[in-house]
C-alpha cells in the first residue's frame, strides 16, 4: 500500500512564472486535499474534492491558483505569475470518506522558493 | 468557526522526562481532533485522533491524549522522552461529516536534551 505521493518535491521558480504541482492520493481515497504551510506556520486549508468535484475553496486560494482532479484518482495544483508570498511547501492529503473518520494521510509535501 | 491554539511555540525536555504539549480548541459543534508530527522537511504523519469514542486516546510512539470537554483541551503527553521524538508537532480540529478540513495549530516544536 504506498502512501500519497507528491511531484515534485521542490521547485525553485523566478517570479511571474507558471508552477504546477501533482498529488498521486492513496489508492481508492475519494477525498483529496491541498493545504498550504509557511514556515513557522500550521497547514493551511486551500481546497479538496471528492472524486472529480472541488467542493470547497479557501479564500485563500487567489484566482491565480487553480486545482484538478479531472478523473478523481491525481490532482494537480497550478499557480499563474508566481509572487514571492507563494513560497511555501504545498501539502497534498487523502482520504476515505465513511472510514476510519475521514483521517487524512499526508504527503511528503512540494516546496516552492520563487526568487 | 473552529482553531486550536497551541500554547508554547517551543518546548524542551530531558531524555527520559515527561513529555506535556499542549492544544486547546474551540469549537460551535462537537469536534474531532487530532495530533501530528512533521519531522524536518517531510509531510505530516498521523500520532493519534479524537472522535467521541474513549476521552483518553493512545497513539503511536508512547504517545497519548486526553480530551477535556470542560477544559476545551487535548493536551499531548509522552511517559519518558527518547531523542527520536524530536520534531514538531501540531494540533488540528475538524468537524463531524460534512466538514473534515482540518484547521491546525501554530505547531510546537519539540527538543530532546541527551
Amino acid at each position: 500500500d504506498t502512501g500519497v505521493s507528491q511531484d515534485p518535491r521542490h521547485k525553485i521558480t523566478k517570479r511571474g512564472q507558471n508552477v504546477t504541482f501533482r498529488c498521486d492520493p492513496i489508492s481508492e481515497h475519494n477525498r483529496l486535499y491541498w493545504y498550504r504551510q509557511t514556515l513557522g506556520q500550521g497547514p493551511e486549508f486551500l481546497t479538496y474534492f471528492q472524486n472529480e468535484a472541488q467542493l470547497e475553496k479557501s479564500r485563500l486560494l487567489s484566482d491565480r491558483f487553480s486545482a484538478e482532479r479531472p478523473k478523481g484518482s491525481f490532482s494537480t495544483l497550478e499557480i499563474q505569475r508566481t509572487e514571492q508570498g507563494d513560497s511555501a511547501m504545498y501539502l497534498c492529503a487523502s482520504s476515505l470518506v465513511g472510514t476510519d473518520q475521514e483521517t487524512q494521510y499526508f504527503g511528503p509535501g512540494t516546496r516552492l522558493l520563487v526568487l | 468557526a473552529q482553531s486550536v491554539t497551541q500554547l508554547g511555540s517551543h518546548v524542551s525536555v530531558s531524555e527520559g522526562a515527561l513529555v506535556l504539549l499542549r492544544c486547546n480548541y474551540s469549537s460551535s459543534v462537537p469536534p474531532y481532533l487530532f495530533w501530528y508530527v512533521q519531522y524536518p522537511n517531510q509531510g505530516l504523519q498521523l500520532l493519534l485522533k479524537y472522535t467521541s469514542a474513549a476521552t483518553l486516546v493512545k497513539g503511536i510512539n508512547g504517545f497519548e491524549a486526553e480530551f477535556k470537554k470542560s477544559e476545551t483541551s487535548f493536551h499531548l503527553t509522552k511517559p519518558s522522552a527518547h531523542m527520536r521524538d524530536a520534531a514538531e508537532y501540531f494540533c488540528a480540529v475538524s468537524g463531524r461529516i460534512g466538514n473534515e478540513k482540518l484547521t491546525f495549530g501554530t505547531g510546537t516544536r519539540l527538543t530532546i536534551i541527551p
